[in-house]
């Protein structure tokens, strides 16, 4: 079974500044994807970051990039120039094919409330 | 192109009612899932559907039941709700497990609260 562990139930950054968000996770699949969803307070849930775990190359996107330990299974998320906007519920999640080969479902951990400060 | 597009946002039901939930998925997305959130357990997999068949099934009582339509838009029913089924409950669509994407966008969920 998948588990995804987010040890950082809240965090706070100023305006312009760098946080890091940790999640670690466990799974005994070799082909799997991790992921870092945003909930902001309107409760829409937007991908931020995908990263398969095949590829060694930590992905990007903008301000958004992870740090992919793959032998630790860790799998942080740094948001570089924090936004006011960037204000949300967190979620780090991995999938992985089921047996049938057939299946993208989610398992989340808990989230990390993040508050960007101006 | 439209998102994903939950009905109703909102409802409160009273304990031993029913509730359907419907869920469109975005044009072209054929696997639509549905979670449940809450505070305490925070979000939880129920089901998986594609193709008008279900994929996988999360850790829920026999209460908690789906189908996908032909066109794949997905109802959830819950029957028989209890005070522990106010939830917000997410839908999310994708291409499909065979698409190789891997990417499900959710929608702005329904809200039930049970009296």
């Amino acid at each position: 079974a998948q588990t995804v562990t987010q040890s950082q139930p809240e965090m706070s950054v100023q305006e312009a500044e760098t946080v890091t968000l940790s999640c670690t996770y466990d799974t005994s699949e070799n082909n799997y994807y991790l992921f870092w969803y945003k909930q902001p307070p309107s409760r829409q849930m937007i991908l931020v970051i995908r990263q398969e775990a095949y590829k060694q190359q930590n992905a990007t996107e903008n301000r958004f990039s992870v740090n992919f330990q793959k032998a630790a299974k860790s799998f942080s998320l740094k948001i570089s120039d924090s936004q006011l906007g960037d204000t949300a519920m967190y979620f780090c999640a991995s999938s992985s094919q089921n047996s049938q080969g057939g299946s993208e479902k989610l398992v989340f951990g808990k989230g990390t409330k993040l508050t960007v400060n101006p | 192109k439209a998102g994903v597009t939950q009905t109703p946002r909102y409802l409160i039901k009273t304990r031993g009612q029913q509730v359907t939930l419907s869920c469109s998925p975005i044009s072209g997305h054929r696997s639509v899932s549905w979670y449940q959130q809450t505070p305490g357990q925070g979000l939880q997999f129920l089901f998986e559907y594609f193709s008008e068949t279900q994929r996988n099934k999360g850790n829920f009582p026999g209460r908690f039941s789906g189908r996908q339509f032909s066109n794949s838009r997905s109802e959830m029913n819950v029957s028989t709700l209890e005070l522990g089924d106010s939830a917000l409950y997410l839908c999310a669509s994708s291409l499909g497990p065979f698409s190789g994407a891997n990417v499900l966008t959710f929608g702005a969920g329904s809200r039930l609260t049970v009296l």
